[in-house]
């Protein structure tokens, strides 16, 4: 069945680095852009950024980007998000999705920057 | 940048009711526009896409409209199982906006 599986969150001090995975399975995973959605504790979904299928188009929300590298391997069937500088606001779980269809989302993976 | 307004930002409302969510773009956007629901604990789940095409499997009591600016979400007949947030989404280009979410709660 499809699964969207992130991993790589944790605890981390302001201004480390964190890598975000997702792991594809039960999809052709090269055939769909994807993003990253995150949810801070309590609070509404927020677009962090989006890759094309391909590889060759990324889009990053104002709030990180230069600080946010969205990448992705076909290969591996594996979506990736490397994070930067993170600030205390960075604080959310992170969601990889398929952008709009179908619409598959992984469980999410916790980042606490404190 | 283009912003996406939703209103309200919550509603209590009986089962049966008729219920309305809007959200407005500060810019034309078409009809490149979704809307989520989240119930609590969950993981979104799309419901409408392209303003007014109901995704396979959601109910037939969702309804979507609007182009433009102007967008709505509706819910023909209010079921318990549908007390969640509900988001709207430009996604036609960067940056890929939600509204803030309507919460929808049973009277």
């Amino acid at each position: 069945q499809v699964q969207l599986v992130e991993s790589g969150g944790g605890l981390v001090k302001p201004a480390g680095s964190l890598r975000l995975s997702c792991a594809a399975s039960g999809f052709t995973f090269s055939d769909y852009d994807m993003n990253w959605i995150r949810q801070a504790p309590g609070k509404g979904l927020e677009w962090v950024s989006y890759i094309s299928r391909s590889g060759r188009t990324m889009e990053y929300a104002a709030s990180v980007k230069g600080r946010f590298t969205i990448s992705r391997d076909n290969a591996k069937n594996s979506l990736f998000l490397q994070m930067n500088t993170l600030r205390a606001e960075d604080t959310a779980v992170y969601y990889c999705a398929t952008a709009l269809q179908p619409d598959f989302w992984g469980q999410g993976t916790l980042v606490a920057v404190t | 940048d283009i912003q996406m307004t939703q209103s309200p930002s919550s509603l209590s409302a009986s089962v049966g009711d008729r219920v309305a969510i809007t959200c407005r773009a500060s810019q034309g956007i078409s009809n490149y526009l979704a809307w989520y629901q989240q119930k609590p604990g969950k993981v979104p789940k799309l419901l409408i896409y392209a303003a007014s095409t109901l995704q396979s499997g959601v109910p037939s009591r969702f309804s979507g409209s609007g182009s433009g600016t102007d967008f709505t979400l509706t819910i023909s007949s209010l079921q318990p199982e549908d007390v969640a947030t509900y988001y709207c989404q430009k996604y036609n280009s960067a940056p890929r906006t939600f509204g803030q979410g309507t919460k929808v709660e049973i009277k």
